[in-house]
């Protein structure tokens, strides 16, 4: 079946700008976390979704960092007033349950942004 | 705060050679350590989920073990192939109960032929 998708799959952008970014989770997942991966960083955890429950958001670096998911499926990742150092690949992952219940997490191919 | 650390940061090997890859922890009060392998400019791929309960989980080629006491974890990959050239990262919990999972930087493999 479909794995988990993202859009765009590249953005670039100028300092000062919003963007979107977009994760299409795969179908009846009930996980759903984003992750930032830059330059010799490694993988930093942005938030997590799981049902309905509130959102884990301990992983923003900002407050012009905010998340969505709609309907328990699509979700939305949007950066206000972008920075250079916003320059990351932007990562998505679902599971079918969460990490306690040992639910592995599949991941999108990510979307590169890229702030002039 | 849990701190998860791999080495060693690149490994190159000849085909055929069995190869073990570390991961450390800090916070041995882990309910699982996931190993994912990413390939140049995609996503990650799950490889093995080791819950706490276990010492090891198999797939394959690949085995990866587990030791909470001592805040350890290897990933043993057998009969290397080129086509396992990639970078190999390990991820434990945050701590606390968190689904927030800390990364290690991960292991750059490559695998000559």
């Amino acid at each position: 079946g479909a794995g988990v998708s993202q859009s765009p799959s590249n953005k670039v952008t100028e300092k000062g700008k919003d963007v979107e970014l977009r994760c299409d989770p795969i179908s009846g997942h009930t996980a759903l976390y984003w992750y930032r991966q830059s330059l010799g960083q490694g993988l930093e955890f942005l938030i997590y979704f799981q049902g309905n429950s509130a959102p884990d958001k301990s992983g923003l670096p900002s407050d012009r960092f905010s998340a969505e998911r709609t309907g328990g499926s699509v979700s939305t990742l949007t950066i206000q007033r972008t920075q250079q150092e916003d320059s990351a690949v932007y990562l998505c992952a679902s599971s079918p349950a969460g990490r306690k219940r040992g639910g592995t997490q599949y991941f999108g191919p990510g979307t590169r942004l890229t702030v002039l | 705060k849990q701190e998860v650390t791999q080495i060693p940061a690149a490994l190159s090997v000849p085909e055929g050679e069995n190869l073990v890859l570390n991961c450390s922890f800090t916070d041995s009060a882990i309910y699982n350590l996931q190993w994912f392998r990413q390939d140049p400019g995609k996503g990650l791929t799950s490889l093995l989920l080791i819950q706490s309960s276990q010492r090891e989980q198999t797939s394959g080629r690949l085995n990866a073990s587990l030791d909470k006491s001592s805040g350890r974890s290897t990933l043993y990959i057998a009969a290397s192939q080129p086509g396992d050239s990639a970078t190999y990262l390990c991820a434990g919990p945050s701590g606390g109960g968190s689904e927030k999972l800390v990364f290690g930087k991960g292991t750059k493999l490559t695998v000559n032929p």
